[in-house]
């Protein structure tokens, strides 16, 4: 069966101290592995798609990376605006016929000054 | 990335009635999915509307409960029928874009009495 763990649950950081989020996945094929940002009360925002073992992505103080059983998001530096959960999310390859996303529970991340 | 939006943000429904949800994307697109995220929780998909044929519900899910149109390439509706606290969640609508990337709405939140 498809599944995706994210951990940890909850992470509390000081402004500045870097950190990484885990995205571990059992998938039969992945076509692509998504990270997005999702703020209270707003839907989520889409921020990586990984697609192949050892392919990386930035994007300001976020980097994405992903193996062939994870996926990190590594926080560098963070500031309070980066409080939010963040998501992790795997399309597999065989799907029935269209790309469905299976998440994961979300990291609740919170920066404090 | 497609701008999406739902109607209504938020409405407060009594037991036994039915609402129906809007989502309107700004170009035309294959492929709309429409997903719940009860509270606290991570986001479970629904179904899959691809225009033109009827939605592919996922299981647990079935067509009598939730009803979904899709007259057009920028439109779908959701319906939550007969509805019971159990129902209260944020329905999210998303759309599939290049590259098989999924781009959500705001959400709609709903709240059974």
């Amino acid at each position: 069966e498809d599944q995706v763990t994210q951990s940890p649950e909850a992470l509390r950081l000081q402004e500045g101290e870097s950190s990484s989020l885990n995205c571990s996945y059992t998938v039969s094929g992945l076509r692509g592995l998504f990270w997005y940002r999702q703020d209270p009360g707003k839907g989520p925002e889409f921020l990586f798609t990984l697609y192949s073992a050892g392919e990386e992505k930035e994007k300001e103080r976020l980097k994405a990376t992903l193996t062939k059983k994870e996926s990190f998001l590594h926080i560098t530096a963070p500031k309070p605006e980066d409080s939010a959960t963040y998501l992790c999310a795997v399309q597999p390859l065989f799907s029935g016929g269209y790309n469905k996303l299976i998440f994961g529970a979300g990291t609740r991340l919170a920066v404090h000054p | 990335s497609a701008v999406i939006s739902q109607k209504p943000s938020r409405d407060i429904c009594q037991r036994g009635t039915s609402l129906t949800i809007q989502c309107q994307v700004d170009s035309q697109v294959t492929m709309m999915f429409w997903y719940r995220q009860q509270p606290g929780q991570s986001l479970t998909l629904i179904a899959t509307a691809n225009q033109g044929s009827e939605a592919t519900y996922e299981s647990g899910f079935v067509i009598d409960k939730f009803p979904i149109s899709r007259p057009n390439l920028t439109f779908s509706t959701l319906t939550v029928s007969n509805m019971s606290p159990e129902d209260s969640s944020i329905y999210l609508c998303s759309v599939e874009a290049r590259r098989n990337e999924q781009f959500f709405g705001p959400g709609t939140r709903l709240t059974v009495l």
